[in-house]
């Protein structure tokens, strides 16, 4: 089956600095990858749609200035959260879309928590 | 608008027990697909089922159910004799055709397996 990738899995950092997660489609080719957001004890909520090679978009209420997306090849998508907050701690997922599969299909990472101290 | 509503915030059972896990979804499209994932305190999304709007047939596996009702827009799990290692968060989520394709999610709701 098709697998997805985010690596790291977990990540401490420091208030202020930057911090880049990957999400990687190692079977298959994803022209769109999505990025959710989980705060704790709540649901996923879509952060952003990523298309290879053009610009995210980005949902309401987002800051794209802060969360930069980049899907510059057909398997990895990169999200940095840019002058992390403690506010920014959350479990972060992706997903790709494998359209070989089916318009509908898409997978899952495991995820990556940010912790921001 | 598209939404999905899980009103059962938390489930308590004792192992052994059926239990039935709700679902409604809003969309004014004819087209779409209904999703049931399991996420275990991990955090990784396990998939469980994806029915297209065409298939009322309700499914089984294993222990797993499903029931889809177009009429009351419901897409219900029912776990039968539930076991500790069914206790994650479920999630029922929707995918719209014509969206940008990206997974509308319900709140979840936490089911807990006592022995």
């Amino acid at each position: 089956g098709a697998v997805v990738s985010q690596h790291p899995s977990r990540v401490i950092c420091k208030s202020g600095t930057s911090v880049k997660i990957e999400c990687r489609s190692l079977d298959f080719q994803a022209t769109t990858m999505f990025w959710y957001r989980q705060f704790p004890k709540q649901s996923l909520m879509l952060m952003a749609t990523s298309n290879e090679g053009s610009k995210a978009t980005y949902e309401q209420g987002v800051e794209k200035d802060k969360f930069l997306i980049n899907h510059a090849s057909l398997t990895l998508s990169t999200l940095t959260v840019t002058s992390a907050h403690p506010e920014d701690s959350s479990f972060y997922i992706c997903s790709a879309r494998d359209l070989a599969s089916g318009p509908y299909e898409q997978y899952f990472g495991p995820g990556t928590r940010l912790t921001v101290t | 608008a598209q939404k999905v509503t899980q009103a059962q915030t938390e489930i308590s059972v004792v192992e052994k027990e059926d239990v039935t896990l709700d679902c409604v979804y809003e969309t004014r499209d004819t087209t779409y697909y209904l999703f049931w994932y399991k996420q275990p305190p991990s955090g990784e999304l396990v998939f469980l089922i994806r029915r297209n709007s065409f298939d009322e047939q309700n499914e089984i596996s294993g222990r797993y159910s499903w029931n889809f009702q177009k009429s009351t827009s419901s897409f219900n799990f029912t776990i039968t004799a539930s076991q500790v290692v069914d206790s994650a968060v479920y999630f029922c989520a929707l995918n719209v055709r014509g969206s940008q394709g990206n997974l509308i999610f319900g709140k979840g709701t936490k089911l807990s397996v006592k022995p």
